[in-house]
């Protein structure tokens, strides 16, 4: 299976900051790579799709960029419904396989 | 607005069997595939199952192969999942969500808790 490692595992900041997540993949898989962010107590929902491709209705603050086993999730000025837990999940292989998670807090 | 909503989470001891069901609303259901994905409390997100649009073929994870079993009826909009020999380490929020690749939109969920 593919693994997904998610860095940092936690991340500290404030409104207004810029903060980035990364996710590496153990082998190659393209841009077949997807963000989600998850509030406490709700399902998750998509942000970003093949690595780069904004969801309908999700704000420009977000951003995603990365290929083969480096990604990063960017937060331009980070707003006070952006602190929640984001994973990565790739779709590569039919195994899928979802990062560990990146909690984000406020400082 | 696209929604799924799950049901059949329960209570069962270990080596019992439930079957999870999953509503759909909004989309046209037959069209896609779906995927079932679950959350330990506490933990992170484990992709579980996948069924393609017409149910011809279904994948899984290895932790659940052979005990779990996905299917559908698209004549009733209705998405299943098979869950036997349940062991401890099932206990977990089953969530269905609409797709195979990417993922949206999300159940809220279903709990199913193992346990003596």
């Amino acid at each position: 299976d593919i693994q997904m490692t998610q860095s940092p595992p936690t991340l500290s900041a404030s409104v207004g900051d810029r903060v980035t997540i990364t996710c590496r993949a153990s082998q190659s898989i393209s841009t077949w790579l997807a963000w989600y962010q998850q509030k406490p107590g709700k399902a998750p929902k998509v942000l970003i799709y093949k690595a780069s491709t904004l969801r309908s209705g999700v704000p420009s603050r977000f951003s995603g960029s990365g290929s083969g086993t480096e990604f990063t999730l960017t937060i331009s000025s980070l707003q006070p419904d952006d602190f929640a837990t984001y994973y990565c999940q790739q779709y590569d292989s039919y195994s899928r396989t979802f990062g560990q998670g990146t909690k984000l807090e406020i400082k | 607005e696209e929604q799924l909503l799950e049901s059949g989470g329960n209570l069962v001891q270990p080596g019992g069997s439930l079957r999870l069901s999953c509503a759909p609303a909004g989309f046209t259901f037959r069209n896609y595939a779906m995927t079932w994905v679950r959350q330990a409390p506490g933990k992170g997100l484990e992709w579980v199952s996948t069924i393609t649009d017409t149910g011809g073929r279904t994948y899984y994870a290895d932790s659940v192969k052979g005990r779990f079993t996905v299917s559908r009826d698209n004549s009733n909009n209705m998405l299943y999942l098979q869950i036997n020999s349940l062991r401890a380490e099932d206990t977990a929020v089953y969530h269905c969500s609409k797709g195979s690749g990417w993922v949206d939109p999300w159940g809220p969920g279903t709990l199913v808790t193992v346990s003596s």
